[in-house]
């Protein structure tokens, strides 16, 4: 299968402590996004890339969230002292440009809960 | 933030009615897509329709959009129990077309 894979698909931790995320994007896609949602809500924009470099990020992602994309491929999402509000779940997408539509292909997702 | 909201929130449906969802957002855009999500799960693009069409069809699902209006809405007909999911709008921003904004969501429930 070569799909937009993350890993974990669940992580449980406590407050305070920090987490990171990978996702591995469909191998031929140079974008790479990360989302968040809540529950009952639709995901919002955090961040992408282009190959390594990472183009915009929301006011969404504050200083204790860093990603990265350090060869272009895969990405990791840490977030450092975590809080009871980053319980979400997050999403990464890739996607190649292609005639200007941005369809973009979601992997599973990373749940996170934080106790 | 949001772009903009879907109608309804959720929507109850017999297996082989239509549904019928509609999303309403507020800027500019190149185009607007579709995607499904089933709970606690990745979404799965369904269609794409671009600023200079006003319908697309895709098996059994059918897309408009009103630029106008700033609305679309997807027509799922004869509606299956798999069909259960919730169905979000995403649009790009017409000058920055490098992110999606989605929708709220139409939570469909079908029952068989």
């Amino acid at each position: 299968d070569t799909g937009v894979s993350q890993d974990p698909r669940h992580k449980i931790t406590k407050r305070g402590q920090n987490v990171t995320f990978r996702c591995d994007p469909i191998s031929e896609h140079n974008r790479l996004y990360w989302y968040r949602q809540t529950l009952g809500q639709g995901p919002e924009f955090l961040t992408y890339f282009q190959n390594e470099a990472q183009l915009e990020k929301s006011r969404l992602l504050s200083d204790r969230f860093s990603a990265e994309r350090p060869k272009g491929s895969f990405s990791t999402l840490e977030i450092q002292r975590t809080e009871q509000g980053d319980s979400a779940m997050y999403l990464c997408a890739s996607s190649t440009r292609t005639s200007g539509s941005l369809r973009q292909y979601f992997g599973p997702g990373t749940r996170l809960t934080v106790t | 933030s949001q772009q903009g909201e879907e109608d309804p929130q959720a929507l109850s449906i017999q297996e082989g009615e239509n549904a019928t969802m509609n999303c309403s957002y507020k800027t500019s855009i190149n185009n607007l897509q579709w995607y499904r999500q089933n709970s606690g799960r990745g979404l799965v693009h369904l269609i794409l329709i671009r600023s200079n069409e006003r319908e697309k069809h895709s098996g059994r699902l059918r897309v408009t959009l009103d630029t106008s209006k700033k609305s679309s809405s997807l027509l799922i007909t004869a509606s299956r129990a798999a069909d259960t999911a919730s169905y979000f709008c995403a649009t790009d921003a017409r000058y920055n077309t490098d992110k999606l904004i989605f929708g709220t969501g139409t939570r469909l429930q079908v029952f068989p």
